[in-house]
C-alpha cells in the first residue's frame, strides 16, 4: 500500500488555521486517504477521510490534489486541545491494519 | 454512548504471570483489532478479528493469543508475559471491513512487565 510522508512537527497559533500536509505519491486509484490524531497517549481518533473529492466535517476539511499525490488536512480554527500527533494514512494492509507511520506533531500555542 | 472500553487501564506484572486485557465495544461492530504502540515503532497490529470465531495474526502476534466468542468482546491474552511486551496497547473496532470503515479506538492499556 502507499506510503505517506509528513513533516515531523508544526506549530500553529490558537485561533488560526492549521494546515497539515501529506505526500502519498504512490497512492493507487482505489485507496482512500484517512486522517487520525492521537492526543498524548490516548487512543487514536478518526478525523476525516476522502478518495478524490475535498471533504469537510465538523472537525476538519480535507483537500486532495487532483493527481491524488498529496493532501492537506485543515483545522480551521485551531485550539489548544488540538495539540496532538496527526497521522495521514493510506489503506489497506493485510489485516486491515492502519499504518500510522510517524505523523506530524502539531503544537497549538496561545 | 458508543465506545470501546479496555480493562485494566494500567497494569504492572511480573514475567511469566498470565494476564488478560479485556476489550469490549457496544456498537455491534464486526471487526476488532489489537495494536501495540512503542516509542519509535509506532502502532503495530497484533491480532485482528473479522467476526465471531474468526481471528488472524497481524504484524507482531508472537507471545499473544486472542479469542472472539462474542461479537462485543475481544480479549488479549498474554500466557507468559516477558519484559519486551511492556507497551501501550490499544483495541479498535469498526462496523465492518471496507474502504470507508473508520476504526474506533479504546483508551489504551499501559502494561509493564518486570
Amino acid at each position: 500500500d502507499a506510503k505517506t510522508t509528513q513533516p515531523p512537527s508544526m506549530d500553529c497559533a490558537e485561533g488560526r488555521a492549521a494546515n497539515l500536509p501529506c505526500n502519498h505519491s504512490t497512492i493507487s486509484g482505489n485507496e482512500y486517504v484517512y486522517w487520525y490524531r492521537q492526543i498524548h497517549s490516548q487512543g487514536p481518533q478518526y478525523i476525516i477521510h476522502g478518495l478524490k473529492n475535498n471533504e469537510t466535517n465538523e472537525m476538519a476539511s480535507l483537500i486532495i490534489t487532483e493527481d491524488r499525490k498529496s493532501s492537506t488536512l485543515i483545522l480551521p480554527h485551531a485550539t489548544l486541545r488540538d495539540t496532538a500527533v496527526y497521522y495521514c494514512i493510506v489503506r489497506v494492509t493485510p489485516g486491515y491494519a492502519l499504518n500510522f507511520g510517524k505523523g506530524t506533531s502539531l503544537l497549538v500555542t496561545p | 454512548e458508543a465506545q470501546v472500553t479496555q480493562n485494566p487501564r494500567y497494569l504492572i506484572t511480573v514475567t511469566g504471570k498470565k494476564l488478560t486485557v479485556t476489550c469490549s465495544q457496544n456498537m455491534n461492530h464486526e471487526y476488532m483489532s489489537w495494536y501495540r504502540q512503542d516509542p519509535g515503532l509506532g502502532l503495530r497490529q497484533i491480532y485482528y478479528s473479522m467476526n465471531v470465531e474468526v481471528t488472524d495474526k497481524g504484524d507482531v502476534p508472537e507471545g499473544y493469543k486472542v479469542s472472539r466468542k462474542e461479537k462485543r468482546n475481544f480479549p488479549l491474552i498474554l500466557e507468559s508475559p516477558s519484559p519486551n511486551q511492556t507497551s501501550l496497547y490499544f483495541c479498535a473496532s469498526s462496523l465492518r471491513v471496507g474502504q470507508t470503515d473508520t476504526q474506533y479506538f479504546g483508551p489504551g492499556t499501559r502494561l509493564t512487565v518486570l
